[in-house]
């Protein structure tokens, strides 16, 4: 089946050691995106490629860096690690807007991310 | 700027029954989508159901279906014959049409089912 998959699915860091976080798919979906999730809270956007385009939030922290070398490949480096980091972080791909179609975001499964 | 509106943060519902989750959004565009997702505890959050704009028809998927008034901007998700596996976190969203690929949230609605 087509889908997203993230790695790891938990992470523990300690204070300041950078982290890497990995999302795959094989929707062939040409925008990827990164959101972090506190609990109980709706996701909040980091950032969002569409094709190789990088695009940041505003108020995305300069800590949080993203690299998408494929299609199919999308990475989250948070540099050092702070306690109000720790969260769920939730990759998506949808295929583009542009084209029409309603854009429907797909998830993986989320990695969790424990800061120490 | 666009909004969404999820005025209920808690609800509640007994295994079987009906229950409405009620949206509402602000948008000055005429064209655009909204989306239902679902994230049950600790798993994936998933696409319940979704409505395109122009579309006059209301939108349903087995037990669920939307109730939506443009006019009032209101995009409510009815749940029918609910089931234990339907407890969790739903979430609506609004995209804009064209080049906007971003979803605005609304805060979330969290469905308990009482058996």
């Amino acid at each position: 089946d087509a889908m997203v998959i993230q790695n790891p699915r938990y992470q523990v860091t300690q204070f300041g050691k950078p982290v890497t976080l990995s999302c795959s798919q094989t929707l062939n979906h040409n925008v990827m995106y990164w959101y972090q999730q506190k609990s109980s809270q709706a996701p909040k956007l980091l950032f969002h490629y569409y094709d190789k385009d990088f695009n940041n939030e505003a108020d995305t922290p300069d800590n949080f860096q993203s690299r998408r070398p494929n299609t199919s490949f999308c990475f989250l480096d948070i540099r050092s690690p702070g306690l109000g980091d720790a969260a769920m972080y939730l990759c998506a791909t949808s295929s583009s807007g542009t084209s029409g179609g309603a854009g429907e975001l797909f998830f993986g499964e989320g990695s969790r991310l424990t800061v120490l | 700027a666009q909004t969404v509106t999820q005025s209920q943060p808690e609800m509640s519902v007994q295994e079987a029954e009906t229950v409405t989750l009620s949206c509402t959004y602000d948008t000055s565009e005429s064209d655009y989508y909204l989306f239902w997702y679902k994230q049950p505890p600790s798993r994936q959050m998933i696409l319940v159901i979704r409505q395109e704009a122009y579309k006059q028809q209301n939108a349903t998927e087995n037990r669920f279906s939307v109730n939506f008034q443009k006019a009032a901007k209101s995009f409510s998700l009815k749940i029918s014959d609910s089931q234990l596996g339907d407890a969790a976190m739903y979430f609506c969203a609004y995209r804009g049409a064209g080049n906007n690929r971003k979803l605005i949230w609304g805060l979330g609605t969290s469905l308990a089912v009482n058996p």
